[in-house]
């Protein structure tokens, strides 16, 4: 079975903190991705990687950075937090190619005081 | 307009009842088709995944898509307490790795 892990499943954090959220999956997937998941809007995606040390932005990129420095390794950096980046953060990854589904971790549920 | 819709409900069945769950959608290079299930708190895992038009089952759960309508709808037979969840339907085009969700829709199933 795939298992994607998350770092945290609750944080609290103050307005202008740096915060980190870890993603590991263990398959050995090519892709992985971060999702934000709000009331009404659904999950809109942040970023994504394809590869070791790459990344491509997704649909709400700003106020976020990622790193990828080994496979099995996603991280989300919320440079200085503000309270609208109050939300759930779901990590995902997938093997690439034909075969796109992705598999989806537990999710950080995320307070920004 | 969104690329993909549904609405959020929240739907309310009786034990044992058929839901049907749907979708429509507006990118006609959609190829690849999942539904997802998401307890409450806890991340989507996969329920489902078609490639294409036409029918899948699996155990109480049927999927089918329309492409020439683009629809897509997830049945779901004998329902039970246990499948209150949110059910979100995800499509992607070939050769892309993004995926599209929708909102999601909430059901609840009454024992």
């Amino acid at each position: 079975d795939v298992k994607v892990t998350q770092s945290s499943r609750y944080l609290v954090k103050r307005t202008g903190e740096k915060v980190f959220l870890e993603c590991v999956q263990d398959m050995d997937h090519e892709n992985m991705f971060w999702y934000r998941q709000d009331p009404g809007l659904g999950l809109r995606l942040i970023y994504f990687s394809y590869d070791v040390k790459m990344k491509e932005k997704g649909d709400i990129p700003e106020g976020y950075s990622v790193s990828r420095e080994k496979k099995e390794r996603f991280s989300l950096i919320l440079e200085s937090a503000s309270t609208n980046q109050t939300s759930m953060y779901l990590c995902a990854s997938s093997m690439g190619g034909r075969q796109e589904t992705q598999y989806f971790g537990p999710g950080t549920r995320l307070l920004v005081l | 307009q969104k690329e993909v819709e549904q609405d959020p409900g929240p739907l309310s069945v009786p034990e044992g009842a058929i839901v049907s769950l749907n979708c429509t959608y507006s990118n006609s290079a959609f190829q690849y088709f999942m539904w997802y299930r998401q307890y409450s708190r806890k991340g989507p895992e996969l329920l489902m995944y078609t490639y294409s038009s036409g029918n899948k089952e699996d155990g109480r759960f049927t999927a089918q898509v329309d492409k020439s309508s683009k629809y897509i709808s997830l049945f779901i037979r004998d329902s039970q307490p246990s499948d209150s969840a949110t059910y979100l339907c995800a499509m992607r085009a070939t050769g892309y790795q993004k995926v599209t969700f929708g909102i999601g829709t909430k059901l609840q199933v009454i024992p």
